[in-house]
């Protein structure tokens, strides 16, 4: 069965502090991983990674797959209060949405 | 910004009862999604539609849960005599093609809670 496990399950920071979360990942014919943000309801895209070892940036929110330990980290630096929320991790492995396995996910919340 | 719209945002119904969660994907894409949310738990993929018919469905989606695309607009998850473990949040999402289905769009959700 595939699996998908993101540490810590739970994270309080205060503003400005870096963040780094933790996605391990085993799934079937793996293609991809993706981060998603979960505020309030929806989760948002945000990245999807394919290539070991290739960072993916948007503002302060970075990426990076290790497809050799199955592993996968998202770093967020001088996090601000609109930072908080859920962060989802998936892996993909082809076929519509219904190839994607998702992580409990972290819960983060950032202090003033 | 084009966007996937659920309603109702939230349902409290009797055990046993039926519900219709209902969902606007948003208007050119082709293959619709239904997830499910327990409190505390991983979002569980339920079911995959494109082309009026199922595409995927996975072993939470049994006969209890149905999908239904009554009209041009409307997607809609019919869930028959509800238990009070069906209560979680319902995520509908569509994409416009299968190879974007990584960039699937999520509405925001129906809460539903069954007493």
């Amino acid at each position: 069965e595939d699996k998908v496990v993101q540490s810590p399950l739970s994270l309080v920071v205060h503003e400005g502090d870096t963040v780094t979360l933790n996605c391990s990942y085993e799934v079937t014919n793996f293609r991809s991983l993706l981060w998603y943000k979960q505020e309030k309801k929806a989760p948002t895209f945000l990245f999807m990674l394919t290539s070991s070892g290739i960072e993916k940036k948007s503002g302060r929110l970075s990426s990076i797959l290790d497809k050799k330990e199955l592993f996968s980290i998202l770093n967020i630096t001088a996090t601000q209060t609109g930072d908080s929320a859920v962060y989802l991790c998936a892996g993909y492995s082809g076929g519509g949405a219904d190839g994607l396995t998702f992580g409990k996910g972290t819960h983060l919340i950032i202090q003033p | 910004e084009p966007e996937v719209t659920q309603t109702p945002s939230h349902q409290v119904t009797q055990m046993g009862q039926e519900v219709i969660l209902r969902c606007v994907p948003i208007s050119n894409h082709l293959y619709f999604y239904w997830y499910r949310q327990i409190l505390g738990q991983k979002v569980e993929f339920l079911v995959s539609f494109y082309n009026n018919e199922i595409s995927e469905k996975s072993e939470i989606f049994d006969d209890q849960f149905s999908v239904e695309r009554p009209d041009g607009s409307n997607f809609t998850l019919k869930i028959r005599s509800t238990k009070l473990e069906d209560s979680a949040m319902y995520f509908c999402a569509s994409s416009e093609a299968l190879s974007r289905a990584t960039e699937a769009f999520f509405g925001q959700g129906t809460r539903l809670t069954v007493v």
